[in-house]
């Protein structure tokens, strides 16, 4: 079944960047879109944008533009996110999702990772 | 492209039937069939339960349903139990080709 396994938890310094990898397995990687989503403590659910494995592309939600990068490599099935200029409400869980065959919803989620913006 | 609006919280007894809302515009929920409802544990990952706004994933109790009038999609969980109290998001795709998501509703079982 789809298996998405994330990198570990980060601390970073405000101003500096962060960049989370996404490795999938069983499933064809460059068939599904995948999407990153965050989650900051006690908060809700907010989406960042997709990525298209197939060819690169991308969909950044408005407010991250220009901060965020989400790329891939196909060699190795794994998919990256990047944030950039990290400040203190940054610190959030970030996921990474995609969808099945069996439905065109987000089933398949990362274990998540935790990213900490601290001086 | 604003948050959905989910009520902030819902309750319910054990065995009733309860309902959340989940309201955008014709941009996002109204104009297109893609609204998905997530179900949240504390330091869980989300859970699909329903896609396409009354899909169910294969292995989700039928006690979980999904429908939509115009701009308001809602969620309803029938006979309610004890493990049904968690967190729920809902989600619609957008006229930007994007994906927007609710702020979420605390579901106490009582």
């Amino acid at each position: 079944q789809v298996q998405l396994v994330q990198s570990g938890a980060e601390v970073k310094k405000p101003g500096a960047s962060v960049k989370v990898s996404c490795k999938a397995a069983g499933y064809i990687f460059t068939g599904y879109y995948i999407h990153w989503v965050r989650q900051a403590p006690g908060q809700g659910l907010e989406w960042m944008g997709w990525m298209n494995p197939n060819n690169g592309g991308t969909n950044y939600a408005q407010k991250f533009q220009g901060r965020v990068t989400m790329t891939r490599d196909t060699s190795i099935n794994t998919a990256y996110m990047e944030l950039s200029r990290l400040r203190s409400d940054d610190t959030a869980v970030y996921y990474c999702a995609t969808r099945s065959i069996a439905t065109s919803g987000f089933d398949s989620w990362g274990q998540g990772t935790l990213v900490t913006v601290s001086s | 492209q604003s948050a959905l609006t989910q009520p902030a919280s819902v309750s319910g007894s054990p065995g009733q039937s309860i309902t959340i809302s989940c309201t955008g515009t014709s941009s996002d929920v109204g104009g297109y069939n893609f609204v998905s409802w997530f179900q949240q544990h504390p330091d869980k990952a989300p859970k699909l339960m329903i896609y396409e706004v009354t899909k169910r994933p294969s292995g989700v109790s039928n006690r979980f349903s999904g429908s939509k009038s115009g701009n308001t999609a809602s969620l309803t969980i029938s006979g309610l139990q004890a493990e049904d109290e968690a967190d729920y998001y809902c989600t619609s795709y957008t006229s930007s080709s994007s994906w927007v998501f609710g702020g979420g509703t605390k579901v106490t079982v009582l």
